[in-house]
């Protein structure tokens, strides 16, 4: 059953340091999404790419994210350094062709202190 | 800039009567929505879509969307609702671009 993987679930950490999530999309799934998920905000786009390159990360605080497809089988996420404010469930999902049908990862929930 | 809005935050309904989950949308153009759902802990699954054609669109668990051009709304409905349709439910729309764009969500409680 193909799916998409998060790692990590869950990650606790204090505020300042490096955060890394990473995203394992559906084998042959061009295009991949970045979410981020609050009470206050709801589901925001962070950023997304196709065929590995970045299309849109305007949705992303520059001074302090990053994402990046090293290759078609991992999408990372990065935070440094990582603040209070950073504190959500952060979704990665794929999509297998720009069909707009997106396939949901479980999420990271990261809780900065 | 294209968008939608599900104007209700909470959506109660008895066990077995029918539901409606509103959805109303702002586009350029032709409009491609969606519906999703989240159970708790968990990611977002895909309901339905209407990309064109017929305006009743079905979908799975028993879910159908009604596409209404002229009231530029996509509501969810259901004939019978379960308990276990308590959920997050999410409208959303996607650009020409590939990028898809939520509604702030509507939780649906279906009590016994």
């Amino acid at each position: 059953d193909a799916r998409v993987t998060q790692t990590p679930r869950h990650k606790v950490t204090e505020m300042g340091q490096e955060v890394t999530m990473r995203c394992q999309p559906i084998l042959g799934h061009n295009t991949v999404f970045w979410y981020r998920q609050t009470m206050m905000q709801g589901l925001e786009l962070l950023a997304y790419f196709r065929n590995r390159a970045p299309l849109d990360d305007s949705g992303m605080p520059k001074d302090r994210f990053s994402a990046e497809m090293p290759d078609a089988t991992l999408a990372t996420l990065k935070i440094q350094p990582s603040e209070p404010r950073d504190s959500a469930v952060y979704f990665c999902a794929s999509d297998p062709g720009n069909t707009g049908e997106l396939f949901f990862g479980e999420g990271s929930r990261l809780t900065v202190l | 800039a294209q968008s939608v809005a599900q104007p209700e935050d909470q959506v109660n309904v008895a066990e077995g009567n029918p539901l409606t989950v509103k959805c109303t949308y702002s586009v350029s153009g032709n409009p491609y929505l969606f519906w999703y759902v989240q159970y708790p802990n968990r990611g977002l699954q895909f309901l339905l879509k209407y990309i064109t054609g017929d305006n009743l669109v079905k979908g799975s668990y028993g879910f159908e969307a009604e596409f209404n051009k002229s009231q530029t709304s996509f509501h969810l409905k259901k004939p019978s609702a379960l308990v276990s349709d308590s959920a997050l439910y999410f409208c959303a729309v996607k650009t020409n671009a590939g990028k898809s764009t939520f509604g702030d969500g509507t939780t649906l409680t279906v009590k016994p």
